[in-house]
């Protein structure tokens, strides 16, 4: 089974800041990684997949990078709407495995 | 629009079996992977296992192999999972989603169905 490993599991921000999260997978998983967004008391939605294809109707604020081990999720010039929980999922083998979450609380 | 509907919230007893549902809509069921995850309270995502409605081909994650059961019935677009002797321990927010191939991303999630077990 593939670990990933997200980093920070918690930050407080403030608005405007620019914000990055991290994920390490336990062995390589080529760019199968992807980006979900969890708001309080919300099911999750999809941000990025494939390390850096961003969906549509996602803010442009929100980008993802990485390949292979290490990736990250950037959040430039944060928004008061962005406080919620972010979880990476890796699809290159099974089982599928989420990232422990990291949860952004805004000042 | 597409969309999974999911079946509403349960409160049950150790013991007792449990069937909840995933309704999808806007696109051909059959062709897109249905899975489920877990989510306990104040916890992070499980992800539970996976079917293809087409060929009712099913996985399941080792974790949860043997405790649950996975099934569909594509002639109603209406995926399920299913428990036959629940525990205090299955208490949990449970989301079904869909992957256009079992490799993907999951770009579509339903509202979820949280499941209490208490005495």
């Amino acid at each position: 089974e593939i670990v990933l490993t997200q980093s920070p599991e918690f930050q407080s921000v403030t608005p405007k800041e620019k914000v990055t999260i991290t994920c390490r997978a336990s062995q390589s998983i080529g760019s199968s990684l992807h980006w979900y967004q969890q708001k309080p008391d919300q099911s999750p939605k999809l941000l990025i997949k494939y390390a850096s294809q961003s969906m549509s109707a996602v803010p442009s604020r929100f980008s993802g990078s990485g390949s292979g081990t290490d990736f990250t999720l950037t959040i430039n010039s944060l928004e008061t709407e962005d406080a919620a929980a972010y979880y990476c999922h890796q699809s290159s083998s099974l089982p599928h495995t989420f990232g422990q979450g990291t949860k952004l609380e805004i000042k | 629009e597409v969309q999974l509907v999911q079946s509403g919230a349960e409160v049950k007893k150790p013991g007792e079996s449990l069937k909840i549902s995933c309704k999808g809509s806007g696109y051909t069921f059959k062709n897109y992977w249905i899975g489920w995850v877990r989510q306990m309270p104040g916890k992070g995502l499980e992800w539970m296992g996976f079917i293809y409605p087409g060929d009712s081909d099913t996985t399941y994650s080792p974790s949860f192999q043997g405790q649950v059961t996975i099934s569909a019935d594509r002639s109603i677009s209406t995926a399920y999972l299913q428990w036959s002797s629940l525990k205090a321990s299955d208490t949990a927010m449970y989301y079904c989603l869909r992957q256009p191939g079992g490799g993907d991303a999951f770009d579509i999630w339903g509202q979820g169905t949280m499941v209490t077990v208490s005495s």
